[in-house]
């Protein structure tokens, strides 16, 4: 089955400087990726998505690059905000026929004001 | 309008006891998902149901999980003789449908602690 790695597991950055956040996934079939943020205590939002006919995708300080055949894609935040310390997680939908998410291990962003 | 909600929020229960979750998901979404997010953990698929079909439950860590759904709406998860590695929170999902995936909104989870 689908398998999601997601480095780092922790990243610590000043405010406005830029992070990115990189997952690998195995299932080639794969063809849907999302973002969630998770801010303590509360429940997972999606940031932004992503699907596999698209190389790029921005909103703002946000964007998302996919790359196929490396079957990697990565989340950029520029210009950080303390408010963006939360923790992130990637996922992976491994069939277009149930939407299940299989999801990375997460990565906890401190911006430091 | 309203969003995903679940019930309890906390459950303590005792090794051995049975549990039942709740999740009401957002009106007019025919997906429902259940993942579970133990301490420090990314979240884990457990099952999934669309509209009339067979639900995929290949998440389900064991035969102690079950889940159903009802009238296509409400859903219930049940953890039969509870285990201390069942401690987590348990968090539903609910998306339009399944023509093209779509975001999943989440619940506030349960939080189930096993003693």
């Amino acid at each position: 089955g689908e398998n999601v790695e997601q480095h780092p597991s922790t990243l610590s950055v000043q405010e406005g400087d830029s992070a990115v956040i990189k997952c690998t996934y195995s299932d080639s079939a794969s063809n849907y990726f999302p973002w969630y943020k998770q801010e303590l205590g509360k429940r997972p939002q999606l940031i932004i998505d992503i699907r596999s006919n698209v190389g790029e995708k921005k909103d703002q300080r946000i964007a998302v690059t996919l790359n196929k055949t490396a079957k990697h894609f990565s989340l950029h935040i520029t210009e950080t905000q303390p408010e963006d310390s939360a923790v992130y997680f990637c996922a992976a939908s491994p069939s277009s026929n149930t939407g299940k998410l299989i999801f990375g291990q997460g990565t906890t962003l401190q911006v430091k004001p | 309008g309203a969003g995903v909600s679940q019930s309890p929020s906390n459950k303590v229960t005792e090794k051995g006891k049975d549990v039942e979750l709740r999740c009401d998901p957002i009106s007019g979404h025919t997906a429902l998902y259940w993942y579970r997010q133990s301490l420090g953990q990314g979240l884990e698929f457990l099952i999934y149901f669309q509209g009339n079909s067979a639900p995929d439950k290949s998440g389900l860590p064991s035969d102690r999980f079950s889940a159903e759904r009802t009238g296509g709406s409400v859903s219930t998860l049940t953890i039969q003789r509870t285990q201390q590695e069942d401690s987590a929170v348990y968090l539903c999902a609910s998306s339009l449908g399944i023509l093209v995936v779509n975001e999943q909104f989440f619940g506030p989870g349960t939080r189930l602690t096993v003693l």
